[in-house]
């Protein structure tokens, strides 16, 4: 099935500091990827929908300077979290649209596996 | 816009327990239906899913069936196990990018 791969896997970094997180898909194109994020016995929050050539779709009350999105291929897209303070510590966590299930005809995500960010 | 409620736990269950977690939905048109799961310290996968009114979804002995009359769909397991214990997520689509909406999780503890 479809697979998208996650990377760092953790990453603790100094405040102040930039952190760059990739979202890839492997073995099938993506041109919508998701970026969620994930506090503490929360849900997952929708940050941003990433489009491959176009400029990334931020949720309301989401930091678009201080969280960039790039999606330059159909199959990776990134985040980076610019001067990173430690409330932004948290679980991130990629999604991309599958293709099709023709089954089912549902439009299935695939999930990464999560990045977890402390910041010190 | 469209929403999901999930029962709040955490839950805690013996080994072979039945287990049912309660999911409810509002939302507009025929949304599909998703239930995730997520493992101590790892990302989100996809546990079973229905596209439409009066489908089961079933996978690893769960099962949930897509109730459009009760805007429900209640993940149930007959006999829980230990490697059952994980985050388990309500999902539906809706979202104006083609996102999934989630419930706020279940936290589901299996004790031998």
């Amino acid at each position: 099935g479809a697979v998208v791969s996650q990377h760092p896997s953790r990453v603790i970094c100094k405040s102040g500091t930039s952190v760059k997180i990739e979202c890839r898909s492997l073995d099938f194109q993506a041109t919508t990827m998701f970026w969620y994020r994930q506090f503490p016995k929360k849900s997952l929050m929708l940050m941003a929908t990433s489009n491959e050539g176009s400029k990334a779709t931020y949720e309301q009350g989401v930091e678009k300077d201080k969280f960039l999105i790039n999606h330059a291929s159909l199959t990776l897209s990134t985040l980076t979290v610019t001067s990173a303070h430690p409330e932004d510590s948290s679980f991130y966590i990629c999604s991309a649209r599958a293709p099709l299930d023709s089954g089912s005809g549902a439009n299935v995500l695939t999930f990464g596996a999560g990045s977890r960010l402390t910041v010190l | 816009g469209n929403s999901v409620t999930q029962m709040e736990g955490p839950v805690t269950l013996s080994e072979e327990a039945f287990l049912t977690i309660n999911c409810t939905y509002t939302a507009t048109g025929y949304p599909s239906l998703f239930w995730y799961v997520q493992y101590p310290g790892e990302g989100l996968q996809l546990l079973l899913k229905a596209t439409k009114a009066d489908d089961k979804g079933s996978n690893k002995g769960f099962e949930a069936t897509y109730r459009k009359e009760t805007t429900s769909f209640h993940l149930e397991k007959g006999s829980v196990q230990v490697s059952d214990s994980a985050v388990y997520f309500c999902a539906l689509t809706g979202g104006s990018q083609g996102n999934l909406i989630f419930g706020k999780g279940t936290k589901l503890s299996v004790k031998p």
